[in-house]
């Protein structure tokens, strides 16, 4: 069974400071790694997408990966009251009967304070 | 404008009586999935397909099923309903091979009484 683990949270921080997300994932096959903010009651959002090693910034978000340890996270800089929302974990079946078929954690719950 | 349509977006129903989501894509996406989000329990899969004809258990089918007769049609149908099914619903679409974002619904936020 493929797994995707993510801190439920709340996750609190004060705006202006950096949020960090994490998450791991038990499919060493993957390549492919997204992140997803979700307002309450709204469907989920792509916001970060990410396939090799290392660093990839866009904006005020930067996601991190670490293909050998099996971890992805997510910096959300200059954080505002904005940013709060839930943030999902996604994870890409690359190879197999199930290619194709994305994988989510449950799921991180984050909250800026003013 | 590329999108996937729920529908309804909120139903109220009794247990017992036939319901069926209809979900529709109009990006030609290979891969579509049905989810059922409760709180604190993040997205879980009910049925995915891969292709037309081609569907697969998630993680959470049961008291669920699926039908994949055309490439931009997967309604969810409950034969059945539960007070346990009482949820949100969100219905998503994807290019099975690429990095393409994955499209969600709206939502659909059902109650069985």
């Amino acid at each position: 069974q493929k797994e995707v683990e993510q801190n439920s949270g709340p996750l609190s921080v004060p705006e202006g400071a950096i949020a960090s997300l994490n998450c791991t994932y038990s499919d060493r096959g993957s390549q492919s790694f997204f992140w997803y903010r979700q307002y309450s009651g709204k469907s989920p959002e792509l916001i970060m997408s990410i396939y090799s090693n290392g660093d990839k910034e866009d904006g005020r978000f930067t996601a991190q990966l670490n293909k050998a340890s099996q971890y992805v996270s997510l910096l959300i800089r200059d954080s505002q009251p904005s940013d709060s929302a839930t943030y999902l974990c996604a994870v890409k079946a690359d190879y197999g009967g199930s290619q194709g078929n994305l994988i989510f954690g449950k799921g991180t719950k984050l909250s800026v304070k003013p | 404008e590329a999108q996937v349509t729920q529908n309804p977006r909120y139903l109220i129903t009794v247990t017992g009586k036939k319901l069926t989501v209809t979900c529709s894509q109009n990006m030609n996406h290979e891969y579509m999935s049905w989810y059922r989000q409760d709180p604190g329990l993040g997205l879980r899969q009910i049925y995915y397909s891969m292709n037309v004809e081609v569907t697969d258990k998630g993680d959470v089918p049961e008291g669920y099923k699926v039908s994949r007769k055309e490439k931009r049609n997967f309604p969810l149908i409950l034969e059945s309903p539960s007070p346990n099914q009482t949820s949100l619903y969100f219905c998503a679409s994807r290019y099975r091979f690429n990095n393409q974002p994955q499209h969600f619904g709206d939502g659909t936020r059902l109650s069985i009484l």
